[in-house]
């Protein structure tokens, strides 16, 4: 049963492209988070969906970060026209949803550097 | 989310029993303690949980208070594996499910030494 699944592990973009990070979610899992890990920073919470709705994006930059979670498919957060302030571990997990004590389950990050 | 307090750093010798203290004293009824740690920069990695019995698994024991405004995790015997940041979260349990966003402070460095 594999776990949690992001790629690229490592991701290099110039200033002003776009980076796509994609995240497949455990078997069985319908929810499905995003965090980021700035360098010497703690985890800092970006966005909370399930399939093809966001339930809290409270977390998420406001301009040039966008995140889905389609019916079909792997998770993706998109970063248009990055910057080097953006370049970051970012990380994602996923859990089962609906009732019960649901733990997150954390895949191995892509970490992205911005030149 | 309530907030919580742990000491920066600790050190333990391999072999021996680590015990992580965390503060949370503005908890709610409603919520969880969680447990996570990570090591050297991979994914965090979930430990245990519980709302106000003492838990124990595989992995380590969560003794919480009375008044569950503390917490202690012990890892019974510390292997050099077990360096890692352990974080220490409270998560609200609402309605029969566990809700949403884990918010991480900057939790505990442990150092297992030889």
């Amino acid at each position: 049963n594999a776990g949690v699944m992001q790629n690229p592990r490592h991701l290099v973009r110039r200033r002003g492209q776009e980076a796509r990070l994609r995240c497949s979610p455990m078997k069985g899992h319908s929810h499905v988070y995003w965090y980021r890990q700035l360098p010497e920073e703690g985890l800092k919470f970006m966005v909370y969906l399930q399939k093809e709705n966001i339930i809290d994006e409270s977390g998420m930059p406001k301009e040039r970060f966008s995140a889905e979670f389609p019916k079909e498919g792997p998770s993706i957060l998109r970063i248009q026209q990055v910057v080097r302030g953006d370049s970051a571990a970012y990380f994602c997990a996923s859990s089962t949803g609906g009732t019960g004590v649901n733990e997150q389950f954390f895949g191995p990050g892509t970490r992205l550097t911005v030149l | 989310d309530a907030k919580t307090t742990q000491p920066p750093s600790m050190d333990c010798a391999e072999g021996r029993a680590a015990n992580l203290p965390c503060n949370h004293s503005t908890i709610s009824g409603n919520e969880y303690v969680y447990w996570y740690r990570q090591i050297h920069s991979q994914g965090p990695q979930y430990i245990i949980h519980g709302l106000k019995n003492n838990e124990t698994n595989e992995m380590a024991s969560l003794i919480i208070t009375e008044d569950r405004k503390s917490s202690t995790l012990i890892l019974p015997h510390a292997t050099l594996r077990d360096t890692a940041v352990y974080y220490c979260i409270v998560r609200v349990y609402a309605g029969g499910t566990s809700y949403g966003k884990l918010t991480f402070g900057q939790g505990t460095i442990l150092t297992v030494h030889p």
